[in-house]
């Protein structure tokens, strides 16, 4: 597996700034994603995290709203831009270690619960 | 059609007695599969991955997959209440990085 930090691990935040959450992964990694879980809901996946490019992201989810950085192969930051309170969620950055992506599996730090109010 | 279904529960089992929890996938092309246990207020944590049709066992949880059906289970051997959480089974399609997650099944063990 992996140790995984996210900062910060809470935060309360007015409508319309925005927050930056840190993820840093105690070794080099192949592939880093951000998901936000809603209350009481499964994880959806934002995007993936390429290292040296730019993200991956799904159906829904736009750079503007969350631009991803990943300037290296142990760190990535997820903003989420112009809070509104829909965007009230727990947000997890995961990682896979597998260099050749044979086992997929994926490992998840702590997550970063935001309310916006 | 959902990619990745499972029962949302809650599943309700006595202390000692086997947990099943199932789950199906839509994708026939999905290759790896997983179950990952998430406590209330905590991230999710892998606690088993199974790749080829049959039963994968690890301590009290057994893992099972059955390609021809499209479906997966996990089996909890003499539950207890610390295994009170939501079990989400999450599939890869392979050729795809991505994994998909399940809506999670709650159990609750009663003691």
């Amino acid at each position: 597996s992996a140790v995984i930090s996210q900062k910060p691990s809470r935060d309360i935040c007015q409508r319309g700034t925005s927050l930056t959450i840190q993820c840093q992964v105690d070794s080099q990694v192949t592939m880093m994603f951000w998901y936000r879980q809603q209350p009481g809901q499964s994880l959806t996946l934002i995007a993936t995290a390429n290292q040296g490019s730019e993200a991956t992201y799904e159906s829904g989810f736009v750079i503007d709203k969350f631009p991803i950085s990943r300037p290296n192969l142990t760190f990535s930051t997820l903003t989420v831009s112009n809070l509104s309170p829909e965007d009230s969620s727990i947000y997890l950055c995961s990682v896979q270690k597998d260099a050749q992506l044979v086992s997929y599996e994926q490992y998840f730090g702590p997550g970063t619960r935001l309310t916006v109010t | 059609q959902k990619e990745v279904e499972q029962n949302s529960g809650p599943l309700s089992v006595p202390e000692g007695a086997i947990a099943s929890l199932n789950c199906t996938y839509s994708d026939r092309v999905s290759q790896s599969f997983f179950w990952y246990r998430q406590y209330s207020g905590k991230s999710p944590e892998l606690i088993m991955s199974i790749y080829s049709n049959g039963d994968k066992e690890d301590g009290r949880f057994t893992a099972q997959l059955n390609k021809a059906s499209q479906y997966v289970s996990l089996l909890i051997r003499d539950s207890q209440p610390s295994d009170s959480a939501t079990y989400l089974c999450a599939v890869n399609k392979g050729g795809d990085d991505k994994v998909i997650f399940g809506p999670g099944t709650s159990l609750s063990v009663i003691p």
